[in-house]
């Protein structure tokens, strides 16, 4: 186990409803990163986070979608308004800035949108 | 952006064969290259990785290869396990971000 957690690990909800994921990295790492997987394909960048600060912000990342890490601790993801195209699997991962790379992984929010 | 590319997609080995993955990026600035293994229904999980300083690396029955010149890097697996049946990808950073490559499908048959 990484010691990423993220809740819930699933969600179904209904097309134009709002959802909302949280994401717990490994204490010490000060990084953290949404990904967003859909089936058969690799993870895609979301945004990151150093501390509090929301440093990166992927295109694909609409308007619909807010992410925060208000203590630079967990941190939130939202979707307003969901669309049967935001059915994926929601990744969350961690890492430390002390000249380290690697970046662990959660298990992932599954979101379904009928 | 980045362009990752993998090859192959898919590949069968026989128990205690060696398999080989490739993966090609664009970007020159990439200075650092994993490669994550995911398990159906599984997280990706970080396997082996390498830094652009270093040529080769290895860990146990694990290598990674860089070739900065051209711009690819290899996963190689020695003695395959049935448990290594998984989908593997690299995920060559640019900056910040990992940039996925769309993965190659391990089956490793007894």
């Amino acid at each position: 186990d990484t010691g990423v957690s993220q809740n819930p690990r699933h969600k179904i909800t209904k097309r134009g409803q709002n959802v909302t994921f949280r994401c717990d990295p490994i204490s010490e790492h000060n990084r953290l990163y949404w990904y967003r997987q859909t089936l058969g394909q690799g993870p895609e960048f979301l945004t990151y986070f150093q501390n509090e600060a929301q440093l990166e912000k992927s295109r694909l990342l609409s308007d619909r979608f807010s992410a925060e890490r208000p203590k630079g601790s967990f941190s939130t993801l939202e979707i307003q308004r969901t669309e049967q195209g935001d059915s994926a699997m929601y990744l969350c991962a961690s890492s430390s800035d002390r000249g380290q790379y690697e970046q662990y992984f959660g298990p992932g929010t599954r979101l379904t949108v009928t | 952006g980045e362009n990752v590319e993998q090859h192959p997609s898919t590949l069968s080995v026989q128990e205690g064969d060696s398999a080989v993955i490739k993966c090609t990026y664009s970007d020159s600035a990439s200075n650092y290259f994993p490669w994550y293994k995911q398990e159906l229904g599984k997280r990706p999980q970080l396997i082996i990785d390498i830094r652009s300083n270093v040529g080769e690396k290895k860990d146990q029955r694990i290598a990674v290869t860089l070739n900065k010149t051209a711009k690819h890097f290899s996963l190689h697996i020695t003695e395959t396990q049935p448990e290594d049946s998984a989908v593997y990808f690299c995920a060559p950073q640019a900056g910040t971000a990992l940039i996925f490559g769309k993965g190659t499908t391990l089956s490793v048959s007894s």
